[in-house]
């Protein structure tokens, strides 16, 4: 049974960065995808990239490819995730989630953090 | 990217009924790759239903997922409190993945 645990909420200012980091319990952390969905306050869910530790393989949605870096520590069984250069549109809360192994290719997402509350204010 | 739309965007039905929420793609979902969320408030999403049909670990058989192609139905039958929550549709046939919006469900 995968269990994922997140860091807790981060207030910012504009044009700082935000990480945030999920730490996984399990056996398969270095073959499972790491995957990161954010959701604004009252929004839907949004895709923002994704991490196969043993593959050293990152993909990002278009949208935060300038601005986002996701890494891995398997040595602590760690993710992180980057955000940079953050406006009040970056306030959401930040899930992480771990993906069926694929490959590098896209999968359904069978377990979930709790999710870290990022607060970005001016 | 592909586009996700899901109808309604609330729906409000009795304890004990039938409910049927629908995802619509843009194209082609490829070999099904199409997954159901569901997302309680104050919680993250928990997975109930992948490659369109297949039920997730531990969730009651009154979830069932069908479709193919474009149009795709998540049902619940046999409504029950705890059924309160948003339901998201995801694709996972052609990256990016996405999201639908979301349809809320209210028990009246």
């Amino acid at each position: 049974q995968v269990q994922l645990v997140q860091s807790g909420a981060e207030a910012q200012r504009s044009g700082s960065s935000a990480r945030v980091s999920c730490k996984y319990s399990g056996d398969s952390f270095n073959t499972d995808a790491i995957a990161w969905v954010r959701q604004a306050p009252g929004q839907g869910l949004e895709w923002m990239g994704m991490i196969v530790p043993l593959l050293r393989f990152t993909t990002y949605a278009q949208k935060f490819q300038d601005r986002v870096t996701i890494t891995a520590d398997t040595s602590t069984k760690t993710a992180y995730m980057e955000l940079r250069s953050l406006t009040s549109e970056d306030s959401a809360v930040y899930y992480c989630a771990r993906q069926i192994p694929k490959g590098p290719a896209p999968n359904y997402l069978d377990a979930w953090g709790p999710g870290t509350w990022v607060t970005v204010s001016s | 990217d592909i586009v996700l739309t899901q109808s309604p965007g609330t729906l409000s039905s009795s304890l004990g009924e039938r409910v049927t929420l629908s995802c619509r793609a843009s194209q082609t979902v490829r070999s099904n790759y199409l997954a159901w969320y569901q997302q309680k408030p104050g919680q993250a999403p928990r997975l109930l239903i992948f490659d369109a049909s297949t039920r997730a670990t531990d969730i009651p058989d009154r979830f069932s997922g069908s479709g193919s192609g474009t149009d795709f139905t998540l049902t619940i039958r046999r409504l029950e409190p705890e059924d309160l929550a948003v339901y998201y549709c995801q694709q996972y046939a052609k990256p990016p993945i996405t999201f639908g919006q979301g349809t809320r469900l209210d028990i009246k």
